[in-house]
């Protein structure tokens, strides 16, 4: 299973918006609705910020949000503040209990 | 408070073994599946291997079929990982992650695996 495709790296000033894709095939983030999103700064563990495509964890700023259409899932984050800068990971259920994350992407706040 | 600690790793040679444990607290254990997530120096997350709430199903990723093994003690609330054959690209922090509706969360502190000579 190949991992899912994402941009390398997503930058934005302040206050701006800014939307990661996550692109898989039909055998993943189009076949399921369980694609899940997740902040890593560094040297911390990773922390899910979406789930179930669009779904946010209590606690999660509402400035984060999920959409997906065919075989692309994206995420969100408007208003950008600084802290948000951190690497994101896309995940879609595979099937067979199985799961692939994205290639992640680095957020830079400019 | 959830809560995931592993140990367990360090530095071994190539061909060599070693188990990662994952205490968990603050949850009923034995209610959930939970996965082992893996993330080599610099590089992305990898999915490693899940089980579930009695141990008695497991899957694992195709890199690590037959050398990496999932298992837990819900007496002692703990989730293992026995790694053998441990080869170069096996390097990596090692997290643990509770399963939840096809989601990982929370995640543990990761515990680093070097295998090299």
């Amino acid at each position: 299973q190949s991992a899912l495709t994402q941009p390398a790296s997503v930058s934005g000033s302040p206050g701006q918006s800014i939307t990661i894709s996550c692109t898989g095939t039909s055998s993943d983030v189009g076949g399921y609705n369980y694609v899940s999103w997740y902040q890593q700064h560094p040297g911390k563990a990773p922390k899910l910020m979406i789930y179930d495509v669009s779904n946010r964890p209590s606690g999660v700023s509402n400035r984060f949000s999920g959409s997906k259409s065919g075989n692309t899932a994206s995420l969100t984050i408007s208003g950008l503040q600084a802290e948000d800068e951190a690497d994101y990971y896309c995940s879609s259920y595979i099937g067979s209990n199985s799961y692939v994350f994205g290639t992640g992407t680095k957020v830079t706040v400019l | 408070e959830v809560q995931l600690v592993e140990s367990g790793g360090g530095l071994v040679q190539p061909g060599g073994s070693l188990r990662l444990s994952c205490a968990a607290s603050g949850f009923t254990f034995s209610s959930y599946w939970m996965h082992w997530v893996r993330q080599a120096p610099g590089k992305g997350l990898v999915w490693v291997s899940q089980i579930n709430g009695d141990g008695k199903r497991t899957s694992y990723a195709d890199s690590v079929k037959g050398r990496l093994t999932i298992s837990r003690d819900n007496a002692k609330n703990t989730l293992y990982l026995q790694m053998n054959s441990l080869r170069a690209e096996d390097t990596a922090v090692y997290y643990c992650a509770r399963a939840s509706s096809f989601t990982f969360d929370p995640w543990g502190q990761g515990t680093l695996v070097t295998v090299s000579s």
